[in-house]
C-alpha cells in the first residue's frame, strides 16, 4: 500500500515567494496533519483535519500560514509570503478514525528560505 | 498546557544491552501512547503503540505504561547499532482529540 505522499521533498526559494507544500493521505485515512520540525522548537502540530475539515489550527503560527483539504486525498500549505524563520521540515501524517489511531507520516518536504 | 517531557539525551549503551527510553505526561486523561523512531533526516516511524497499564511486547521492543504515574517507556533488548536514532514519544490528550502531543526525543546512540 501507497504511504504518506509529499511534494516535492525539498523546496529552495527566496524570502518573500510564496510556498506550496502538497500532501497525499494513505487511503481510508479521514484524518490529516501537517507538522514542522525544527531542532529548536521540536515536532509541531500546525493544523489538523477530519473529513477533509479543519478542526484545530491553533498552531498555525500566523496569517502567512493556511491550509486546504478540498478533497480526501489533496492538501496543501502555504506559506505567503516565506520568511527565512519558516525554514524547517514540514511533515504531513495520516491516521484512520478507529482507535488508538497511531498517525503515518510521509517522508517530509525540506524547506529553505533564504 | 498539556505536555510530554523525554530527556534528550544523548543516552549511550553498548551493542547487546538493554536501551531504557522514558516519557512523563502531564494530562493524566491522556489514554494512548506512542513511540516513533526517527533516523537522522527521515520521517517519524511507528514503533508501537500502548493504552493499557503495563507491559507490551513486539519483538525486541517493549513498551511500559503507568498511568498513576504518568509514565510510559519503552525498552530495547539486545540494542544494536541500527537502533541509534531519535525516539519520539506522544500521547493522545483527553478531550475527544484525535492529535498527538510529542515529546522532543531521546536521541539513542549504540555503540559497537
Amino acid at each position: 500500500d501507497a504511504g504518506v505522499i509529499q511534494s516535492p521533498r525539498h523546496e529552495v526559494t527566496e524570502m518573500g515567494q510564496e510556498v506550496t507544500l502538497r500532501c497525499k493521505p494513505i487511503s481510508g485515512h479521514d484524518y490529516l496533519f501537517w507538522y514542522r520540525q525544527t531542532m529548536m522548537r521540536g515536532l509541531e502540530l500546525l493544523i489538523y483535519f477530519n473529513n477533509n475539515v479543519p478542526i484545530d489550527d491553533s498552531g498555525m503560527p500566523e496569517d502567512r500560514f493556511s491550509a486546504k483539504m478540498p478533497n480526501a486525498s489533496f492538501s496543501t500549505l502555504k506559506i505567503q509570503p516565506s520568511e527565512p524563520r519558516d525554514s524547517a521540515v514540514y511533515f504531513c501524517a495520516s491516521s484512520f478514525r478507529g482507535p488508538p489511531q497511531p498517525q503515518h507520516f510521509g517522508d517530509g518536504t525540506r524547506l529553505s528560505i533564504l | 498546557q498539556k505536555e510530554v517531557e523525554q530527556n534528550s539525551g544523548p543516552l549511550s549503551v553498548p551493542e547487546g544491552a538493554i536501551a531504557s527510553l522514558n516519557c512523563t505526561y502531564s494530562d493524566r486523561g491522556s489514554q494512548s501512547f506512542f513511540w516513533y523512531r526517527q533516523y537522522s533526516g527521515k520521517s517519524p516511524e511507528l514503533i508501537m503503540f500502548i493504552y493499557s497499564n503495563g507491559d507490551k511486547e513486539d519483538g525486541r521492543f517493549t513498551a511500559q505504561l503507568n498511568k498513576a504515574s504518568q509514565y510510559v517507556s519503552l525498552l530495547i533488548r539486545d540494542s544494536q547499532p541500527s537502533d541509534s536514532a531519535t525516539y519520539l514519544c506522544a500521547g493522545r490528550p483527553s478531550g475527544g482529540y484525535n492529535k498527538l502531543i510529542f515529546g522532543a526525543g531521546t536521541r539513542l546512540a549504540v555503540h559497537p
